[in-house]
């Protein structure tokens, strides 16, 4: 079957780095997403990878690995509002999405 | 008005009610999606709708009937619901259904569904 993990929920500091690991199974590949998800608001877009290696976008990077079957999005600088959850998302041969549950972030001051 | 827009934000019904979800979308895309969230569970694709015809229809029971009357106005008419359907009830839109690059997902914010 297809299937995204990814862990349930995670806590960082304030400034520091922290990585949201996700690893899939789908029936072909075409494209790893991820979103960010505010408590009460909608899903926004923050990073496509479809061919191997990493994608950087300010304090944000996402990174694939097709042959491990593996994605990671590297959050630098943390602040406040990144207090949030994250989806990941791989699309299937058929372009359909697989969603995982979402990681939520929690940042301490 | 940009973006997606949903309403009501909020909703509270009973079983035997009957109700609808609305969904606007001002960005020109020509794929509107329902999705069904559930806490701590995946996002759940009920529908899609391209160039204003059903494209998917997952097995969703028949209490949930979709309506799309043009490229911009998505419905969710709902009837006789459980309350196993309490949920979070998003809609998307993207420029395409499927297709190469990105075709990125565009959400609403939600309509909060609560079944008594």
């Amino acid at each position: 079957g297809q299937n995204i993990d990814q862990p349930t929920e995670m806590t960082a500091t304030e400034g520091a780095i922290v990585q949201i690991n996700c690893t899939y199974q789908t029936s072909g590949f075409n494209g790893l997403f991820w979103y960010q998800q505010h408590a009460g608001e909608a899903p926004t877009f923050l990073s496509y990878n479809v061919l191997d290696g990493l994608e950087e976008k300010g304090r944000f990077s996402s990174f694939l690995s097709r042959s491990k079957g593996y994605s990671y999005l590297l959050l630098k600088e943390l602040q406040m509002k990144d207090s949030a959850s994250y989806l990941c998302a791989g699309r299937d041969s058929n372009y359909q999405l697989i969603w995982g549950a979402g990681t939520k972030l929690i940042i301490k001051p | 008005e940009t973006g997606v827009t949903q309403t009501p934000r909020h909703l509270v019904m009973g079983m035997t009610n009957k109700k609808s979800l609305k969904c606007e979308q001002h960005l020109g895309h020509n794929a509107m999606y329902w999705y069904k969230q559930s806490a701590k569970k995946p996002l759940e694709l009920m529908f899609v709708y391209s160039l204003e015809e059903r494209v998917e229809n997952n097995s969703v029971p028949s209490r949930f009937s979709p309506e799309c009357p043009n490229s911009s106005h998505l419905f969710l008419h709902l009837h006789t619901l459980q309350p196993e359907d309490s949920a979070l009830y998003l809609c998307a839109s993207s420029s395409g259904q499927s297709s190469t690059g990105a075709n990125v997902l565009t959400f609403g914010a939600g309509s909060r569904l609560t079944v008594l």
